[in-house]
């Protein structure tokens, strides 16, 4: 069984560029979602995907985007990046909607702004 | 909404020590609550969850935890800790009946420092 995996590992951009971040599901696992570790802080939820489509959003603004593929992977796009969004970016799946799955846990991209 | 408080940021305890951290959360709909631990430059892995039944569950390490409902807590603890132990672990709920909706609130982590 292959467990989430994360691209890149570390990332380092400018103030203003754009970021693509990508995640692979594991397998079998129909629903991603992302979150942002700032340093020293838990996880914030930024949005979920589910056969394709959004289906829940955290606090972040519109400039935060994302993708679900065919295949369940999934990427993350930050446009105009700020100093704030330096942190680390986990990816998280599970097998359906239901709130009792668990979630699984790449170990995420470092990003880091300057 | 809902909301996770990890008051310790911190507890160092000696190795085969107990320990306890403690969680709280709120919430005006039903949860379902979950320990996750990060290891250094990993992502979390899910460590117990409560979702129903037994207010006391447990981990295949050794860990186990209480859900107390009239004191909202859900305190984490081991009767005797290693040093593979040391690690950031997290507090966290999530709704139940959310209709498909998996946000997950975190609280802010408690760093646990085993000392040899």
């Amino acid at each position: 069984e292959t467990g989430v995996t994360q691209s890149p590992t570390h990332l380092i951009k400018t103030r203003g560029q754009q970021v693509t971040l990508r995640c692979s599901s594991q397998s079998g696992h129909n629903t991603v979602s992302w979150y942002q570790q700032a340093l020293g802080q838990g996880p914030q939820f930024i949005f979920q995907y589910y056969r394709e489509e959004e289906n829940g959003r955290g606090n972040f603004p519109p400039r935060f985007s994302g993708l679900q593929f065919p295949n369940y992977s999934s990427e993350l796009n930050v446009n105009a990046l700020e100093l704030d969004d330096s942190a680390l970016y986990l990816c998280a799946s599970s097998s359906g909607t239901e709130g009792a799955s668990p979630l699984h846990f790449g170990n995420g991209t470092r990003l880091t702004v300057t | 909404a809902q909301s996770v408080t990890q008051l310790d940021s911190q507890v160092p305890v000696f190795e085969e020590a107990p320990v306890e951290l403690r969680c709280n959360y709120s919430s005006s709909v039903s949860v379902y609550l979950f320990w996750y631990v990060q290891y250094p430059n990993q992502g979390l892995q899910l460590l117990l969850k409560y979702l129903s039944g037994s207010t006391l569950v447990e981990s295949i390490n050794g860990f186990e935890a209480e859900f107390n409902k009239s004191q909202t807590s859900f305190h984490l603890r081991k009767p005797s800790v290693h040093i593979s132990d040391t690690a950031e672990y997290f507090c966290a709920v999530r709704r139940k009946n959310s209709g498909g909706y998996q946000k997950v609130t975190f609280g802010t982590g408690t760093k646990l420092q085993v000392i040899p």
